[in-house]
């Protein structure tokens, strides 16, 4: 069926390391949205991205859809320790409108 | 605003038990849905509705029942437990049409079925 893979599936960085989550799709998407998750919480809207290449930053992370619009990144730089949390990807299909989830990347940051 | 609410915020289930998880917005979002999380699956979409009167089957909606008398509230039932919903649900609502994507999460329901 329809998939949106994300990797990795953990990542443990030093805190001022960068990070970058991975999210792939098996069907060309019509846009994609990153929603950040703190332990213990719920989901939180971070960005969507919609035009194919776009590039979108909110101070340390920049986000970036590809060309094709079958995958996108998150990448952080410099961690924070109020980074740590699961990072998920969802990806709306352009055939069916149906958005999935990526199965999340959880970033743990040592102080 | 409250936001989206959902209640019970814990719950213990026998197998065969039934329960219904309570979900209600104050933002006057058309689209509903409920999700489960289980580790390393990511969000699964159970139902969803994208108005008062109207709802669908989502990618795992076996086992549990949904209906939407009004725009505020969207209960998701479970007929009888089975250990395998064990899980987290969350609810989640937004505006439809374009420049409604952003989906507004309740704070979840844990549940355990024994």
């Amino acid at each position: 069926g329809q998939q949106v893979m994300q990797i990795p599936q953990y990542q443990h960085v030093q805190e001022g390391e960068d990070f970058t989550t991975y999210c792939n799709s098996s069907t060309t998407l019509s846009n994609i949205q990153w929603y950040k998750q703190r332990p213990g919480g719920h989901p939180v809207f971070l960005i969507q991205l919609v035009k194919s290449g776009e590039v979108k930053k909110q101070k340390r992370l920049t986000f970036q859809f590809g060309e094709a619009k079958k995958n996108s990144s998150l990448h952080i730089t410099a961690t924070q320790t109020t980074d740590v949390g699961t990072y998920f990807c969802a990806g709306r299909w352009s055939n069916t409108g149906k958005l999935i989830f990526g199965q999340g990347t959880t970033l743990q940051v040592k102080p | 605003n409250a936001g989206v609410t959902q209640t019970p915020k814990f719950q213990v289930l026998k197998t065969g038990q039934s329960m219904t998880l309570q979900c209600a917005q104050d933002m006057n979002h058309e689209y509903m849905s409920w999700y489960r999380q289980d580790p390393g699956m990511g969000l699964r979409l159970i139902h969803y509705s994208v108005g008062a009167g109207i709802t669908d089957q989502g990618e795992v909606p076996n086992g549990y029942n949904v209906s939407r008398s009004t725009t505020e509230d969207f209960p998701l039932r479970l007929l009888s437990a089975a250990p395998s919903q064990t899980s987290v649900y969350f609810c989640a609502s937004r505006k439809s049409g374009t420049g409604g994507e952003k989906l507004f999460f309740g704070s979840g329901t844990q549940l355990s079925v024994l």
